[in-house]
Parts: structure tokens; sequence; C-alpha cells
């Protein structure tokens, strides 16, 4: 079954608006990442949490996870337009070795 | 650029045909992977490479086949597709297992045609 899900599935906003996604899973994880991705492009790594931090910050995007609700989320802030694109979390289920991706949450900044 | 390379880009084949795509990283990492993206389904991996040796098979249909000669290359033979197969196929590395907590690198992907 799937381990990551993203909401919401699209978020349109203004240029210079914050952006939230979340995401939410099922089972115990060692880590959870999100990644980008432009369209029909590969994906790009943004930030890594790990499953005994809270908060991360990395330039505009500050990500958080609760372990006990187990789910994150990802903000960017002062969202330009460049920012278009899809957002994705991975998440890895303790004692396993792989990541398992969500669908993704489509984010449009309007300019 | 991230460093893995796909080609080609973009594939069209026939049911019948066989065909290879074909990954390349020069970043030194000991772990490949081949996921597929289709339209509104989450990314689905496929086989993981680790120090060239198959570790996970996530129960993919035999006519895809991959094949890992070295740590820097990374191929998915395809042969008797069907139209479902179309989709984006990823290729991805990362120094350690994935699982072990590090970032994966991707390609720009390989959107592929079954006719």
């Amino acid at each position: 079954s799937q381990q990551g899900e993203e909401d919401p599935q699209a978020l349109s906003i203004q240029e210079g608006e914050n952006a939230t996604m979340n995401c939410s899973y099922k089972t115990s994880i060692n880590n959870l990442q999100w990644y980008r991705q432009n369209s029909g492009r590969g994906l790009v790594h943004l930030i890594l949490i790990r499953s005994n931090e809270r908060e991360k910050h990395s330039g505009r995007l500050r990500v958080t996870l609760d372990t006990s609700k187990k789910s994150s989320s990802l903000l960017i802030t002062a969202s330009r337009a460049a920012d278009t694109a899809s957002y994705f979390c991975a998440t890895d289920a303790a004692g396993t070795y792989k990541y398992i991706f969500g669908t993704g949450t489509r984010l449009k900044v309007l300019a | 650029e991230t460093g893995v390379t796909q080609t080609p880009r973009h594939l069209v084949m026939g049911m019948t045909n066989k065909k290879s795509l074909k990954c390349e990283q020069h970043l030194g990492h000991n772990a490949m992977y081949w996921y597929k993206q289709s339209a509104k389904k989450p990314l689905e991996l496929m086989f993981v490479y680790n120090f060239k040796e198959q570790t996970e098979n996530n129960s993919v249909p035999s006519r895809f086949s991959p094949e890992c000669p070295n740590s820097s290359h990374l191929f998915l033979h395809l042969h008797t597709l069907q139209p479902e197969d179309s989709a984006l196929y990823l290729c991805a590395s990362s120094q350690e297992d994935m699982g072990t907590g590090t970032e994966a690198f991707f390609g720009q992907g390989t959107r592929l045609t079954v006719v």
C-alpha cells in the first residue's frame, strides 16, 4: 500500500504568498524526504528530515515532521513563479530499504 | 544537471519491438534505481541495484529486464511491451541504498510510448 500521500493534490497561489503542502504516511519511518519535479522531468532532492528531527530549514523551505501524527509539511515562503512544479514526499518504512513516493502536490505560482 | 544521464529522452516502440533504456552516473554512487511514473499514480519503484547486485525487484513483469554491468551504468531492456507500459521511466542513484537516509539523484527520464 502507498506509504506517503500528499495533500492537497493541487495548489494555486499568487507570487509572494506562502505555500504549504502536507504528507501523511502509514507506518513508522526512518527518514522522510521532499523532492521537486518540473513538468515531465526528473526529481530534484530538496530536503531530508530524520525521524528524530522535528523541523528543518533550507533557504525558503521549512519542513516539519510529526511522528505521532505520521505527517510532514513543506512550507515554501515568499513563493516565486519558478517554484511552479510538483512536490513529492518519499518515506521509508522502518526495517525496509526502499523509498516510496506519493502522488505529489502540483503547485502553480501565478505571477 | 544532476550527474545522472538517461538516454534516449523519448522513445516510441511497437509492442513487438525490443529496445533498451540507458542510465549513466559518474557520481561514484553505489546504488542505482529504476522508477516508473504514470499519470496520476505514485512513482513506482521497479528495481534496485546495490554494488551491482540486484537487491529489489518490485514484482515487475518479466518483459522488463534490468542489467547493471558496472556501478556507473544501468540498463532497462524492454520487449513485447503493452500500451499500459507507456510512462516516464526514471533512473536514480544514491551514495548508499536510499533506505539508509541519503538523497537520490534522478535523471531527466525517458518518455516511453508503446503503440
